[in-house]
C-alpha cells in the first residue's frame, strides 16, 4: 500500500527542539521530492519545507528559515524535519507530502499526504 | 510574496453546482492544484495542473484557470463533498509554495 506515516510529534516548551519523521512505503521514495506542510488548529494549510529527490536541494518558508531543517535518508525511505528554537506559533499538525516529480521547487502537486503528527509548543 | 485569495465559505444545495474561486496576480500563468480536506482528515488532491483529475476523483470535479482567477467547479454536489478546499501554486519569484486560505463548502 502506498502510504506516508509521520511520527515524532509531542509537547515541547518554547525554545525547545523536536525531530519529526515520515516513513514512506509502496513507492520508490528516492524518485520523488518531499515536503512538510503544517496546519495550526482551526487554520489553513501552510507549506513549511521541501527537499528534492536525490541532490538535496531544499526550500523553506521564511517563517521557519534558520530554525527548521529538512532532510531525507533514501536508504531508509524516511523524511525528517528537525525543528529548533520552537515557538508557540509553530503549534500545528505537521503533514509530510509526496511530490509528483523529483524536483523540490517545481510546478508539481503534492499527490500523497500522510495523516499528520501534532506538535504543541507551550510557553 | 504571492497571495492566493479564496472566499471563506460557499453554500450549495444538493444536486446543484458549487464554484470556488482562487484569485492571484496573473494566476493564469501558473499551474494551480486543488485539495479537498474533510474534517479530521489529511488533504487529498482533486485537481492537478488547473484542470486534470487524479485517478479516482469523480468527473463532477473540474477546474479552470485564466487571467487572475482559477476556479474549482463541483457539479451535482453531494453531501460527501462537504469539506474545506485549498488552491495551491509554486511561486517562482519567491521560490515558495503558496496555499490559499481555504474555502469551506457547506451542502445545505
Amino acid at each position: 500500500e502506498v502510504q506516508l506515516l509521520e511520527s515524532g510529534g509531542g509537547l515541547v516548551q518554547t525554545g525547545g527542539s523536536l525531530t519529526l519523521s515520515c516513513a514512506a512505503s509502496g513507492f520508490t521514495f528516492s524518485s520523488n521530492a518531499m515536503s512538510w506542510v503544517r496546519q495550526a488548529p482551526g487554520q489553513g494549510l501552510e507549506w513549511v519545507s521541501s527537499i528534492s529527490a536525490t541532490v538535496g536541494a531544499t526550500f523553506s518558508a521564511d517563517s521557519v528559515k534558520g530554525r527548521f531543517t529538512i532532510s531525507r535518508d533514501n536508504s531508509k525511505n524516511t523524511l525528517y524535519l528537525r525543528m529548533n528554537n520552537l515557538r508557540v506559533e509553530d503549534t500545528a499538525v505537521y503533514y509530510c507530502a509526496k511530490h509528483q516529480g523529483a524536483a523540490a521547487g517545481s510546478y508539481d502537486a503534492f499527490d500523497l499526504w500522510g495523516q499528520g503528527t501534532m506538535v504543541s509548543v507551550s510557553s | 510574496s504571492y497571495v492566493l485569495t479564496q472566499p471563506p465559505s460557499v453554500s450549495v444545495a444538493p444536486g446543484k453546482t458549487a464554484r470556488i474561486t482562487c484569485g492571484g496576480n496573473n494566476i493564469g500563468s501558473k499551474s494551480v492544484h486543488w485539495y479537498q480536506q474533510r474534517p479530521g482528515q489529511a488533504p487529498v488532491p482533486v485537481i492537478y495542473y488547473d484542470s486534470d483529475r487524479p485517478s479516482g476523483i469523480p468527473e463532477r470535479f473540474s477546474g479552470s484557470n485564466s487571467g487572475n482567477t482559477a476556479t474549482l467547479t463541483i457539479s451535482r454536489v453531494e453531501a460527501g463533498d462537504e469539506a474545506d478546499y485549498y488552491c495551491q501554486v509554486w511561486d517562482t519569484t519567491s521560490d515558495l509554495y503558496v496555499f490559499g486560505a481555504g474555502t469551506k463548502v457547506t451542502v445545505l
